[in-house]
């Protein structure tokens, strides 16, 4: 157990709709990472909050959106639904700014039908 | 951040040393040697990281060439758990923000 917790495990959607992933850091963790992994394109980094504020941003397409809570809990928001977006979402949080390592959550399969 | 090349599988034995190598010929000198594994899609855990000396902890030994261009990953007794996708990621960065996953190492633990 890595201390990261996501909320849902799974979630079934159809396109066009939105959907609310939830990500609770470890205790004490002020950076939260989300990564998404779907099966033609591995592991990639979307966003990267720490302390309430955007530190870094990677793929994340406009349709998604992110935020970090003052209680340090994030949630990534996906809306405009594509099949494509059918994928594993992970949150992993750490220390610090800068930090490589970082500790995963069990992730939130979406599956957009 | 130098890109790294890894066999896309490997088998091992329980209770044999399983060894992990990954090619990192292009890496510059302020990278990082990072390790992390995937466990059935569970999220990427964090296995160990060097610069240049061999390292150790609880879970794994990584051996870095004097040259720093390749590495590898020990672990000592592998056992069925450890059946993982192994991945090897050069970064300079020191961010979780800039971890670039490559394919990885599919590695096989049988009886």
């Amino acid at each position: 157990d890595s201390g990261v917790t996501q909320t849902p495990k799974h979630l079934i959607t159809a396109t066009g709709q939105r959907v609310t992933l939830r990500c609770s850091p470890r205790s004490g963790d002020l950076s939260v990472y989300w990564y998404q992994q779907s099966l033609d394109q591995g592991l990639q980094f979307l966003i990267q909050y720490y302390n309430g504020e955007e530190r870094a941003k990677g793929n994340i397409l406009e349709r998604f959106s992110a935020q970090q809570f003052p209680d340090l809990h994030s949630e990534l928001n996906l809306s405009s639904l594509e099949l494509g977006d059918s994928a594993l979402y992970f949150c992993a949080s750490s220390v610090g700014q800068m930090n490589t390592e970082a500790f995963f959550g069990q992730g939130t399969r979406l599956t957009v039908v | 951040d130098a890109k790294t090349t890894q066999p896309p599988s490997m088998d091992c034995a329980e209770g044999r040393a399983a060894n992990l190598p990954c090619n990192h010929s292009t890496i510059s000198g302020n990278e990082y040697v990072y390790w992390y594994r995937q466990i059935h899609s569970q999220g990427p855990q964090y296995i160990i990281h060097g610069l240049k000396n061999n390292e150790t902890n609880e879970m794994a030994s990584l051996i870095i060439t004097e040259d720093r261009k390749s590495s590898t990953l020990i672990l000592p007794h592998a056992t069925l758990r450890d059946t993982a996708v192994y991945y090897c990621i050069a970064d300079g960065t020191g961010t979780a923000s800039k971890l670039t996953f490559g394919t990885g190492t599919r590695l096989q633990v049988t009886l």
